[in-house]
């Protein structure tokens, strides 16, 4: 069974920075591109970041780019994002998510995420 | 950046209604766009990929059509466990793109 478990989340102040860490089990890590996603309390989704199998690639939304980095460790099935300069509007939740069966994309996996509160 | 519009925003309907949920995009994303389901407390799920396909384990009573612009998210008869935030979301362009969702609530 697939499981991506997210951690690292917690409250930090505006301008502050926090690391947060997806660990993907039962499945070949190394093969599969993955992203970030964020939802806002009460709000929608939003994309953050993607990141190919091998790091060659990434990619990041108008919001975030520039203050937050995604990498991965294949050795470690990890994932990982780099949050810097917090603003109060990057609180949210934040999933790792990954598109195994149905293209690199289409998100059918998902962690049940940890939550960033970014204090003013 | 492609921007996608959901309507409406809240759907309210009886149990073994048809829900229409209408997912349009401001520009032509083919038919690169998924669905997903976000019950309360939960984290998103897959319904239906590349427009038209369901994802593993999808009932038969969701369905998804459209291409270019328009898109729609069919749930024929409606049961309660349905109750749940819908979204689009293309693949089609960089940055990819969540529509804001419509919330589907049972009379």
């Amino acid at each position: 069974e697939v499981q991506l478990v997210e951690s690292g989340g917690g409250l930090v102040q505006r301008g502050g920075s926090l690391r947060l860490s997806c660990v993907a089990s039962g499945l070949t890590f190394r093969n599969y591109s993955m992203n970030w996603v964020r939802q806002a309390p009460g709000k929608g989704l939003e994309w953050v970041s993607y990141i190919s199998s091998n790091s060659r690639a990434m990619y990041y939304g108008d919001s975030v780019k520039g203050r937050f980095t995604i990498s991965r460790d294949n050795a470690k099935n990890s994932l990982y994002l780099q949050l810097n300069s917090l603003r109060a509007e990057d609180t949210a939740v934040y999933y790792c998510a990954g598109g195994l069966w149905f293209g690199e994309l289409t998100f059918d996996y998902w962690g049940l995420g940890t939550l960033v509160t970014v204090s003013s | 950046e492609i921007v996608l519009t959901q309507s409406p925003a809240t759907l309210s309907l009886s149990p073994g209604e048809r829900a229409t949920l209408s997912c349009r995009a401001s520009q032509s994303v083919s038919i690169y766009l998924a669905w997903y389901q976000q019950k309360p407390g939960q984290a998103p799920g897959l319904l239906i990929y590349d427009a038209s396909n369901r994802a593993t384990g999808i009932p038969a009573r969701f369905s998804g059509s459209g291409s270019g612009t328009d898109f729609t998210l069919t749930i024929n008869s409606l049961e309660p466990e349905d109750i749940a935030v819908y979204y689009c979301q293309q693949r089609s362009h960089w940055p990819l793109t969540f529509g804001g969702g419509t919330k589907v609530e049972i009379k």
